[in-house]
């Protein structure tokens, strides 16, 4: 079955770090891949996709590139802020069809300081 | 402009009892989608619904849990003699369509059950 592993957290940063946080993932075929956000207090929110190989999602200075050579899908951001803290899931849909079916990662905190 | 609106935000409920969590999908959504979230664990879909219509129940447990999303009114996942192993998150997402790839799920807050 289909299956998404991301980095463990809590993450802390400080302000203008660099942030990496990982993702691969197991399906068949040619899933779509999403990164989600959850800021404190609220739903999860749509942060970027990527619907075939080799795509770039980005969105607020996020980015990820989805690689099928090593099913992966990690988030960068350059410089990160403390407005950014939240939990991060990364998710996938399978190919085929059930686009509402996604498989989530178990989400990562980071908190960043000023 | 309000996204998919959960309630209550936090539900306590004793061992036996039943529980009964709402969602109303955002203005001009007509899918909706129910999913778990475990302690430790990701969103685990549930139940993805229509007004009046079950679509696709492949992960909801076979026994206690039921979803409707009536005509009038908000959808509502009713879980029956709850558990401990109840205690979780449930979100709610929904959309226009069904294409989640081409449009977007968008959230609810979820609603936190505690079962004691």
């Amino acid at each position: 079955g289909n299956s998404v592993t991301q980095m463990e957290g809590p993450v802390t940063l400080s302000e203008e770090a660099f942030l990496t946080i990982n993702c691969t993932y197991t399906a068949t075929g040619y899933p779509s891949l999403f990164w989600y956000v959850q800021y404190p207090g609220e739903g999860l929110q749509l942060l970027l996709k990527a619907t075939k190989a080799d795509d770039k999602g980005s969105n607020k200075g996020f980015e990820a590139t989805y690689r099928k050579e090593t099913t992966s899908f990690h988030l960068e951001k350059g410089s990160v802020q403390v407005s950014d803290s939240a939990v991060y899931f990364c998710a996938l849909s399978s190919s085929g069809g059930s686009n509402y079916k996604l498989t989530f990662g178990k989400g990562t905190l980071l908190t960043v300081n000023p | 402009n309000a996204g998919v609106m959960q309630n209550p935000r936090h539900l306590v409920r004793r061992r036996g009892q039943e529980a009964r969590l709402r969602c109303s999908p955002m203005k001009g959504h007509s899918h909706v989608y129910w999913y778990r979230q475990l302690p430790e664990e990701g969103l685990k879909f549930m139940v993805y619904l229509q007004k009046e219509n079950i679509i696709d129940e492949s992960g909801m447990p076979k026994e206690r849990f039921s979803a409707e999303f009536p005509k009038e009114g908000p959808s509502i996942l009713r879980i029956q003699q709850v558990v401990r192993g109840d205690s979780a998150a449930y979100f709610c997402a929904s959309s226009p369509t069904m294409e989640g790839a081409n449009s977007p799920l968008h959230f609810g807050n979820g609603t936190r059950l505690t079962v004691t």
